[in-house]
């Protein structure tokens, strides 16, 4: 089963926004508001930002948000700050054997 | 503090078998669904397998149906995967990692990680 397709890389200035997609399929992203994102800084664990979609669990920053338009999600960065740079997965439920799919990740870089 | 702990890894050849653990403290063990997710050198994340607060429903990806084998003990606060007829390409750093209460679905809304333990299948 393939994964979730996400940009390989992302970048943006300090202050600015990005926005990294998340794209699948009627059975997983298109069909279910079961979506979570995680940051993964090197060497360390995931850890999440964004779960069904757009609700954040508590003690992360307003400055990431969460959104969905058929097939594809969307993580928002919001006031890029360098802390930022890092590795960033989306996950969706699907309907199609396995129940969770991952994507392949973004690498984002604050310049 | 939510804590939760792997060991168990290391180097095993092909064919072979290892168990890991995943002690948790901080929080009631028997309350939460919990899930393993590996990740192999340099690649992404992949999840592997869930099972709910009293191991009574489990689910497993497909690269691990057959072979792995997912287990809790909640009176010793602790997670279980076992896995057999290990292969090169399981190399991978596994994670532990609790699932939030309010999600309904397994394998969605991973609250908190291990700091993740490494297994390497090399002959």
């Amino acid at each position: 089963q393939s994964a979730l397709t996400q940009p390989a890389s992302v970048s943006g200035s300090p202050g600015q926004s990005i926005t990294i997609s998340c794209t699948g399929t009627s059975s997983d992203i298109g069909g279910y508001d079961y979506i979570s994102w995680y940051q993964q800084h090197p060497a360390k664990a995931p850890k999440l930002l964004i779960y069904d979609v757009s609700n954040r669990p508590s003690g992360v920053s307003d400055r990431f948000s969460g959104s969905k338009s058929g097939n594809t999600a969307s993580l928002t960065i919001s006031g890029l700050q360098a802390e930022d740079e890092a590795d960033y997965y989306c996950s969706s439920y699907t309907d199609s054997g396995t129940l969770v799919l991952f994507g392949g990740g973004t690498k984002l870089t604050v310049l | 503090e939510v804590q939760l702990v792997e060991s168990g890894g290391g180097l095993v050849q092909p064919g072979g078998s290892l168990r890991l653990s995943c002690a948790v403290s901080g929080f009631t063990f028997n309350d939460y669904e919990m899930n393993w997710v590996r990740q192999a050198p340099g690649k992404g994340l992949e999840w592997l397998s869930y099972i709910s607060t009293h191991g009574s429903t489990i689910y497993y990806a497909d690269s691990a149906k057959g072979r792995f084998t997912i287990s809790r003990n909640n009176p010793k606060n602790t997670l279980y995967l076992q896995m057999n007829s290990l292969r090169v390409d399981d190399t991978a750093i596994y994670y532990c990692a609790r699932q939030d209460r309010r999600e309904v679905v397994a394998g969605q809304n991973l609250d908190f990680w291990g700091q993740g333990i490494l297994v390497t299948v090399s002959s």
